[in-house]
């Protein structure tokens, strides 16, 4: 079946590192896969998503390379800020049905 | 903007009383989605519909009904509310199946529930 893996539950680093946070998943087919992004009392919304044609999707300063070989699709971004303190799901989708599937999400807490 | 509204936003219930959750969507979406957020376990699918009449069964309906009656309409059933099931709970829309399917889901603010 489909599923997502997020390792890490929570990640806390410092202002100005760099973020990487990790998703790896399994699916029969080929899937979308998606980032989104729930900040404290917020509802989640989409980050990013994965192209068709392997481009990179970027947002807010994030990105994230969907690698088939090793079945990943890590968040990654160069410098931490504070407002970048949520929680970050990692999601695919496959095109012969409706449903998103969510992994448990990773908790990212930037301090100063 | 895709809106998705949920009511109500807050609901403190006692166990073996009967729960009503609402969600309303202005996106014209075929699919409509409600999950539930628990510390640990992420967005968990509790029931779905692909329109108007329809429900699915996702990976936790147990104790829970879902009712479809519109397009806009989505409603989610606690018949006996237990303690286990306070959580706080999200509803979604999204485009259905497609070519020029986005695939992306939209999120309503959600509803925090308390079974004492």
């Amino acid at each position: 079946g489909d599923s997502v893996t997020q390792t890490e539950g929570l990640v806390t680093l410092t202002e100005g590192l760099p973020v990487m946070l990790n998703c790896t998943y399994q699916s029969t087919y080929s899937p979308f896969l998606f980032w989104y992004v729930q900040h404290l009392n917020e509802a989640p919304k989409l980050l990013l998503k994965s192209f068709t044609d392997n481009k990179r999707p970027e947002h807010q300063g994030f990105h994230a390379t969907l690698h088939k070989s090793s079945s990943s699709f890590h968040l990654q971004k160069s410098s931490a800020q504070l407002s970048d303190s949520a929680l970050y799901y990692c999601a695919l989708s496959r095109n012969s049905n409706n449903r998103i599937f969510f992994g448990d999400g990773t908790q990212l807490v930037v301090k100063p | 903007e895709a809106a998705v509204t949920q009511s109500p936003r807050n609901k403190v219930a006692v166990t073996g009383g009967k729960v009503t959750l609402s969600c309303n969507q202005t996106n014209n979406h075929n699919n409509m989605y409600w999950y539930r957020q628990d510390t640990g376990h992420g967005l968990r699918l509790i029931h779905y519909s692909y329109g108007a009449g329809s429900t699915e069964k996702g990976d936790i309906p147990d104790g829970y009904k879902a009712s479809r009656p519109s397009q806009e309409n989505f409603s989610l059933i606690l018949e006996l509310a237990t303690p286990s099931q306070t959580s706080v709970y999200f509803c979604a829309s999204g485009e259905g199946l497609g070519y020029r399917s986005s695939y992306e889901q939209y999120f309503g603010p959600g509803t925090r529930l308390t079974v004492l």
